[in-house]
């Protein structure tokens, strides 16, 4: 596609449930992030792939959280036992290798837990 | 703490004014970009600086890093309402992985 795609836009969930975020990065990129971004912050590190590898995981909150990249295209965010904290906008960047950091972002997930 | 501060947090100008915002920290970053995002979508990036002192610019917008790679600034000339938006300043640390560390954004409005 032409730019970085995120599925669900929305996702409202209830606390305790799993949620799977989808994210298709441009094609030919080696390069995925994730980052969270709260109300009135700037987006915050998650994780780092190059390539089917995690690269960086460091900013992975707690072990609720995990992420896959399995064949080096689309990756999975994955949520277990979500809590109310968890509510934020997900974002997910792509760039075509290691470029010091600059990444074309997705629109996000707007992750609700009630 | 916060990595990178900036400053303002919040500017509401009116057309045609002239601003600046600032980006700070105490650490050596070997790049750092700056991002406009609008309410909804992901961050777009405007402009990445690598080299200290360097100074870039975009129309009306001029980017400068500085020379010690530890800070940066946002010119914005004759501002217009189409500027409105946050922008966001972020950095790949001197050492550190790929990721960026971002600052909380300005929150730019600029009224007719």
């Amino acid at each position: 596609g032409a730019g970085v795609s995120q599925t669900p836009s929305n996702k409202v969930t209830e606390k305790g449930k799993y949620v799977e975020l989808r994210c298709d990065p441009i094609s030919g990129h080696t390069a995925l992030y994730w980052y969270r971004q709260s109300l009135g912050q700037g987006p915050e590190f998650l994780i780092y792939f190059q390539g089917t590898g995690a690269a960086d995981d460091s900013g992975l909150p707690n072990d609720r959280f995990f992420a896959v990249r399995p064949e080096g295209s689309v990756s999975t965010l994955k949520i277990q036992r979500t809590e109310r904290g968890d509510s934020a906008v997900y974002l997910c960047a792509s760039s075509p290798g290691p470029t010091g950091g600059e990444a074309f972002f997705g629109q996000g997930t707007r992750l609700t837990v009630v | 703490t916060q990595l990178l501060e900036q400053s303002p947090q919040f500017l509401s100008i009116q057309e045609g004014e002239n601003l600046t915002v600032y980006c700070n920290s105490s650490s050596v970053f070997s790049s750092l970009q700056w991002y406009r995002q609008e309410p909804g979508e992901g961050p777009v990036l405007l402009v990445t600086v690598v080299t200290g002192g360097e100074v870039k610019k975009l129309k009306r917008l001029t980017f400068q890093f500085g020379d010690a790679r530890k800070d940066s600034s946002l010119h914005i000339t004759a501002a217009q309402p189409g500027d409105t938006g946050l922008y966001l300043c972020a950095g790949a640390r001197e050492g550190g992985s790929e990721k960026l560390v971002f600052g909380k954004g300005t929150k730019l409005t600029v009224n007719p």
